[in-house]
C-alpha cells in the first residue's frame, strides 16, 4: 500500500521556467512534509519541509504548498537552473511516528 | 564537515555470507535511522534508534538483520546469510530528538551474488 505517491516518474523543464513536482498522500496521521533531492551516488538531501498547520513555506527558489483537503502538496522551483536536475523525493511523518515514509521520486530535468 | 557517513560505500558479497555495515551520524543527533532502497523506489524505514535504544523495527527487517547502536553513538547494520534480495542500498539518516528532519548518509550499496 503505497501511502506517499508521486504519480510523475520524470518532468523536463526549460532553465529558468518554474518546476513543479506532485505528491499525493493517503494516510490522514501524516502531519508533516518534507522534500528531498537526490544525485546518483549520494543520499538524499534535504530540501524543504511544512508541518499540516501551514499550507505554505518558502525557502530561497523553492515553495512547498501543501493541500490537506485534498491531501496534496507541491514543490515549486523558480526559476529553476541545471543543478536542480535530480530525482526529487516527497516524504512524509506522522505525529508519534519517527520514521519518514517516502513516494517513490520524480526525476527532474532542466534543460538548458 | 561532520555529515553522516557510511562504510563501506559498496560491498560485493556471494549469496549465504554475513556482511556488516557502519554508520557514524551527526555528532549530536541522538536518533539514527536506517533505510533500505531499492531501484525505482522511495528509501524504505528498516528501524531506528534513540541514543541506543532501539525503539521501532519495520516488518521488513527479518530475523537475518540485526542493528545496533552500542553507545549511542555510531551503528552497525548486520545481515547474516545474505539473499540476492537483500541487494539494495542501504541508507542511514540522523535526527535530533523532537525534529522531523533526518540528514542522510551517502549510503552503502550492497550486491549479492
Amino acid at each position: 500500500d503505497q501511502q506517499v505517491k508521486q504519480n510523475s516518474p520524470s518532468l523536463s523543464v526549460q532553465e529558468g521556467r518554474i518546476s513543479i513536482l506532485n505528491c499525493d498522500y493517503t494516510n490522514s496521521m501524516f502531519d508533516y512534509f518534507l522534500w528531498y533531492k537526490k544525485y546518483p551516488a549520494e543520499g538524499p538531501t534535504f530540501l524543504i519541509s511544512i508541518s499540516s498547520i501551514k499550507d505554505k513555506n518558502e525557502d530561497g527558489r523553492f515553495t512547498v504548498f501543501l493541500n490537506k483537503s485534498a491531501k496534496h502538496l507541491s514543490l515549486h522551483i523558480v526559476p529553476s537552473q541545471p543543478g536542480d536536475s535530480a530525482v526529487y523525493f516527497c516524504a512524509a511523518s506522522g505525529s508519534g511516528n519517527e520514521k519518514l515514509t517516502f513516494g517513490t521520486g520524480t526525476r527532474l530535468t532542466i534543460i538548458p | 564537515d561532520t555529515g553522516v557517513s557510511q562504510n563501506p560505500r559498496h560491498k560485493i558479497t556471494k549469496r549465504g555470507q554475513n556482511v556488516t555495515f557502519r554508520c557514524d551520524p551527526i555528532s549530536e543527533h541522538n536518533r539514527l535511522y536506517w533505510y533500505r532502497q531499492t531501484l525505482g523506489q522511495g528509501p524504505e524505514f528498516l528501524t531506528y534508534f534513540q541514543n541506543e535504544a532501539q525503539l521501532e523495527k519495520s516488518r521488513l527487517l527479518s530475523d537475518r538483520f540485526s542493528a545496533e547502536r552500542p553507545k549511542g553513538s555510531f551503528s552497525t547494520l548486520e545481515i547474516q546469510r545474505t539473499e540476492q534480495g537483500d541487494s539494495a542500498m542501504y541508507l542511514c539518516a540522523s535526527s535530533l530528538a523532537g525534529k522531523y528532519e533526518q540528514y542522510f548518509g551517502p549510503g552503502t550499496r550492497l550486491t549479492v551474488t
